[in-house]
């Protein structure tokens, strides 16, 4: 079936270091992969996408790589910033279906500490 | 702003009720996700309208039933609650029906059952 699994749960840094954030989804047909970033309490805000015909997606602070044929996705935050501390959620949908319902991983906490 | 509304913002009921979550998507998006979010299943996709027409059936329980109205607006019913529905309500919109295509998400309906 359809799955998204997301490591870590829980990812805590320095002020000014490096995140990253490592996801791994089940469904090869899948090809539009999501980052969204949500604060406490409130909506879910995309940050980033990549879709399955580039490597690499970067803006700012913000990157993510996609490796199709180990099936795995990561988000790496440089420089972070203690406005970085938030849940961001990965996800996985397929673009030739005729549906774009997501398949969100489980989350990772963030914390980044001034 | 991701110009994506939902009301209520709250809404306190008690089990056994029945309840309307009512979302306006963004301008010209065709497209209507709804997502469950409870503290230990994340975000799961319960149900997916474009156009007015069902288009995708996640996870949604049989108590529960959503609809797209011709002004594009939805509404997910909510119905012999169980305090196991208490979660934050999200829908999001796209302006086609497949992947590869920005979900916006609205603000969430807290739903509390006690």
């Amino acid at each position: 079936g359809e799955n998204v699994e997301q490591h870590p749960s829980t990812l805590s840094v320095q002020e000014g270091d490096s995140a990253v954030i490592k996801c791994t989804y089940s469904d090869s047909a899948s090809n539009y992969f999501p980052w969204y970033k949500q604060e406490l309490g409130k909506r879910p805000q995309l940050i980033i996408d990549i879709r399955s015909n580039v490597g690499e997606k970067k803006d700012q602070r913000i990157a993510v790589t996609l490796n199709k044929t180990a099936k795995h996705f990561s988000l790496h935050i440089t420089e972070t910033q203690p406005e970085d501390s938030a849940v961001y959620f990965c996800a996985a949908a397929r673009g030739s279906s005729n549906t774009g319902k997501l398949i969100f991983g489980q989350g990772t906490t963030l914390q980044v500490k001034p | 702003d991701s110009g994506v509304t939902q009301t209520p913002k709250h809404l306190i009921t008690a089990t056994g009720q029945r309840v309307t979550l009512r979302c306006s998507p963004r301008s010209g998006d065709l497209s209507v996700y709804w997502y469950q979010q409870s503290l230990d299943q994340g975000l799961q996709f319960l149900i997916q309208y474009y156009n007015g027409e069902e288009r995708a059936k996640g996870n949604i329980l049989e108590r529960f039933s959503a609809q797209q109205f011709p002004d594009l607006h939805s509404e997910l019913n909510l119905s012999s609650l169980e305090l196991g529905d208490s979660a934050l309500y999200f829908c999001a919109s796209s302006a086609r029906d497949r992947g590869l295509n920005e979900q916006f998400f609205g603000p969430g309906t807290r739903l509390t059952v006690l």
